[in-house]
Formats: C-alpha cells, sequence, structure tokens
C-alpha cells in the first residue's frame, strides 16, 4: 500500500521569507511524486512533479521540491514567500507499477503574512 | 483547470435520492479518476478508469457507480446507499502509456450538499 505523510496541518511564514512544505511518503517501486495547489472551492492546480531524474525539480511560480530516496521525502520549498502563494497545498504519489491513481496527503494550509 | 470540465458547481440533493455528477474532458486522456475531498482529510479515490468500458473500484466506492461509456466522459451517480454524501468531489484525468506525460489533471469540483 502506498501512502503519503504531510506533518503539518499549517505552516506561517512571513512574505519575503524561505517557505517548506513537509512530505514523506511510503510506495512501491519507484516513486512518481507530485505537489498540486488548491485556493478555497476550487480544484487541484499542478505545481511539479519528480518521475526520474534530478533531485531538485523546478515547478511553477517558483516552487520547487527536492527528492530524497533515502529519506523518502519530498518537501516542497520556495525561496521567497508571497501573499498570494497563501493556499492548501498537498502531496500525492504512486508507484511505476499497478494502479496509476494517486496517494494524497492530508493537505498543508501555507498562510503568508503581509 | 482547463481541458476538464464538471457539472454542477453547488447540487443539494434530499435524503434517499440518487443523483448524478457530470465530469467531460477535451484532453484525449486515457484514464479518469473520481476523489472525494473532506475537510482534513485529503483526497480519497472513489472510482477509476484506465480505459473505455472498464473502471475499478477505489478506496471509497460503497454507495457509488460510475460509467465508461465515452472516453470523454465518467459520470459518478451518488445513490441513497451513501451515508454521508456531503463532500466536495473532483474528476481528474491522465493520459496513459509509455512515454506519456504522467500529470493528473484536475476539474474544478462539485461541491454535493444532503438537506
Amino acid at each position: 500500500a502506498q501512502s503519503v505523510a504531510q506533518p503539518e496541518d499549517q505552516v506561517n511564514v512571513a512574505e519575503g521569507n524561505p517557505l517548506t512544505v513537509k512530505c514523506t511518503y511510503s510506495v512501491s517501486g519507484n516513486p512518481y511524486l507530485f505537489w498540486y495547489v488548491q485556493y478555497p472551492n476550487r480544484g487541484l492546480q499542478f505545481l511539479l512533479k519528480y518521475i526520474t531524474g534530478d533531485n531538485l525539480v523546478k515547478g511553477s511560480y517558483g516552487f520547487e521540491a527536492e527528492f530524497n530516496k533515502s529519506q523518502t521525502s519530498f518537501h516542497l520549498k520556495k525561496p521567497s514567500a508571497l501573499v498570494s502563494d497563501s493556499a492548501l497545498y498537498f502531496c500525492a504519489v504512486r508507484g511505476d507499477t499497478g494502479r496509476r491513481a494517486l496517494t494524497f496527503g492530508s493537505g498543508t494550509r501555507l498562510q503568508v503574512q503581509p | 483547470d482547463g481541458g476538464i470540465t464538471q457539472s454542477p458547481k453547488y447540487l443539494f440533493r434530499k435524503e434517499g435520492q440518487n443523483v448524478t455528477l457530470s465530469c467531460e474532458q477535451n484532453l484525449n486522456h486515457d484514464a479518469m479518476y473520481w476523489y472525494r475531498q473532506d475537510p482534513g482529510q485529503g483526497l480519497r479515490l472513489i472510482y477509476y478508469s484506465q480505459i473505455v468500458n472498464d473502471f475499478q473500484k477505489g478506496d471509497i466506492a460503497e454507495g457509488y457507480s460510475v460509467s465508461r461509456e465515452k472516453k470523454e466522459s465518467f459520470p459518478l451517480t451518488v445513490t441513497s446507499a451513501q451515508k454521508n454524501p456531503t463532500a466536495f468531489y473532483l474528476c481528474a484525468s491522465t493520459a496513459s502509456g509509455r512515454g506519456t506525460d504522467n500529470t493528473q489533471y484536475f476539474g474544478p469540483g462539485t461541491r454535493l450538499t444532503v438537506l
């Protein structure tokens, strides 16, 4: 079975400061890892993914994530937070075989204060 | 959200009624998915379909049914057997096969409320 843990329900950061949203996972085989963002009453928007290759993945809106195989982590980062980054962030995983549906974490609410 | 439409945006249902949520995609994706989102629980998989005329139960299929008669369409029926149907429902799709984009793209969602 595959699983995702997002240990923080909420992350608070001041505008202009770096931010990190944590994610750890468990999956059989090689992981396909994703980050999505959700604004109120909207669907999920894709931010970035790791399938293979460079462990540092760059995505939309200045976000990046680092794949760490030994720690089974895929933390989302941004060097300088914006108030408009305030939203709900989801990490998701699936294996490279078997069921292709994603397993999602419970989400982390990011609050960026001006 | 582009390429995947869900309707209606808001839906109200009386207890004991079945309702059908629509999901259509014009991305030529083979695979489609239905998720349910409840506060603080992330998304849970209800049903998925890898190809037309075939679908599989997800983790919380009880009280739901689907069909996949066309590649573009994957409607979800919430039956009266679903004990707690009030939630936000999200449809997603992805290309499948070797060498394709593995990203799941989501529709804007339908908020179902049982009165």
